[in-house]
């Protein structure tokens, strides 16, 4: 069956400029989540949506960074004004209601 | 210190050996735990679940020790094929499922 997939898969951006970024869950996964993954770095959790609640935005390092999810499914994660320290690969995950989650590819984003 | 500490590695082990991995973890209230396999490149995948009575998955073995807040990864008969990284997860309570990693130990088997 399909995975978590994410696009584009690679995104080069310059300095200043918006981008986004989208997440297709699994099929009939209620919650979806966003890490970002650093060179060098541990996966860091961004944001957390679970059906209609509201998200958990704790992980979001700035207020440049934004995300949305759509009628329950699709998301887009969107970073304004993007900064140099921004270049990561941003990881999208879903899950049923249990705990284990499945990762898409990521989205490789380099700001220049 | 970070809630999940693992041995960065790289572990560099031959053919068919036995290598063993561990983590620990700074909140008590931890509720779950995994270990996920990362190749180079690739998005994180559920290697197995971590359950307290231990739990065994063909040549992978994991155990949890919530006393002393550790978790690890028993990998015996090692295959070329086991190179990766291995993340050890844990999940806070609070209802989110929030996903902790560690950093991540790396594995390199050689022929």
């Amino acid at each position: 069956g399909a995975g978590v997939s994410q696009s584009p898969s690679n995104k080069v951006t310059e300095k200043g400029k918006d981008v986004e970024l989208r997440c297709d869950p699994i099929s009939g996964h209620t919650a979806l989540y966003w890490y970002r993954q650093s060179l060098g770095q541990g996966l860091e959790f961004l944001i957390y949506f679970q059906g209609n609640s509201a998200p958990d935005k704790s992980g979001l390092p700035s207020d440049r960074f934004s995300a949305e999810r759509t009628g329950g499914s699709v998301s887009t994660l969107t970073i304004q004004r993007t900064q140099q320290e921004d270049s990561a690969v941003y990881l999208c995950a879903s899950s049923l209601e249990t705990v284990v989650q499945f990762f898409g590819p990521g989205t490789r984003l380099t700001v220049l | 210190r970070k809630e999940v500490e693992q041995d960065p590695g790289p572990f560099n082990v031959p053919e068919g050996a036995t290598v063993a991995f561990n983590c620990t973890y700074s909140n008590s209230a931890s509720q779950s735990f995994f270990w996920y396999r990362q190749d180079c490149r690739k998005e994180p995948k559920l290697l197995m679940s971590v359950y307290s009575s231990g739990n065994e998955d063909g040549r992978f073995t994991a155990q949890l020790n919530r006393a002393s807040q550790y978790i690890s990864l028993l990998i015996r008969d090692s295959k070329l094929s086991d190179s990766a990284t291995y993340l050890c997860v844990v999940t806070s309570r609070g209802g989110t499922y929030k996903y902790i990693f560690g950093t991540g130990t790396r594995l390199k088997v050689l022929a």
